[in-house]
């Protein structure tokens, strides 16, 4: 079946643009998640929904970035007013319950702020 | 705050050759704990897992033991191949969080 996908899956903004980044999760889904990871780093979490109720996002790294996940499928993140500091991989994955059940992951948008 | 540390690569080996990745953690409670895959171009998938200490993952010939008493969970595989060159990331998620907290990864390069 169809894994996570994520789109754009590159993406090259000029400082101080806004962006907006697409999730398409495993179709019955309930948990999603966003991570962030720096070149040469791993993922670093920022933030999680379940079905449509964003749960955490404690790892929201500034009030730019704001997600969104309105009818509890398909999510957006989106950074505001982008910097050099957000270039990086942003990752999507979902979990089949609200539980403690596998992350599968999509392969990623790379962001890139010039 | 739940932290993971694991050996820095990049790791060299000859094909068949023995493979550890040292991985420890840092976590309250009583955590799961992951390797995760990154083979190039593509993205990250569970490798194995363990949920609970002296529980051992294995999966495609990799295995790792969960040690409370050292705060470890070492990768390991026998005979390496080629087709094991990516980058593992070791993981946990603190118990009853969703989160996963992801080590920086170590990159593997096996050469025939």
């Amino acid at each position: 079946g169809a894994g996570v996908s994520q789109s754009p899956r590159y993406k090259v903004a000029k400082r101080g643009q806004d962006v907006a980044l697409r999730c398409d999760p495993i179709s019955g889904h309930v948990s999603l998640f966003w991570y962030q990871q720096a070149l040469g780093q791993g993922p670093e979490f920022l933030t999680y929904f379940q079905n449509e109720a964003q749960l955490d996002k404690s790892g929201l790294p500034s009030d730019r970035f704001f997600a969104e996940r309105p009818e509890g499928s398909v999510s957006t993140l989106k950074i505001q007013r982008t910097q050099q500091e957000d270039s990086a991989v942003y990752l999507c994955a979902s979990s089949l319950g609200a539980g403690v059940d596998e992350q599968y992951f999509g392969p990623g948008t790379r962001l890139t702020v010039t | 705050g739940d932290s993971v540390t694991q050996m820095e690569g990049p790791v060299t080996l000859s094909e068949e050759a023995f493979l550890t990745i040292n991985c420890t953690y840092t976590a309250t409670g009583y955590p799961s704990l992951f390797w995760y895959v990154q083979y190039p171009g593509e993205g990250l998938q569970l490798l194995l897992k363990a949920t609970k200490a002296d529980d051992k993952g294995s999966n495609k010939g990799f295995e790792a033991t969960y040690r409370k008493e050292t705060t470890s969970f070492h990768l390991e595989k026998g005979s390496v191949q080629v087709s094991d060159s990516a980058v593992y990331f070791c993981a946990l998620r603190g118990g009853g969080y969703q989160k996963v907290t992801f080590g920086t990864g170590t990159k593997l390069q096996v050469i025939p």
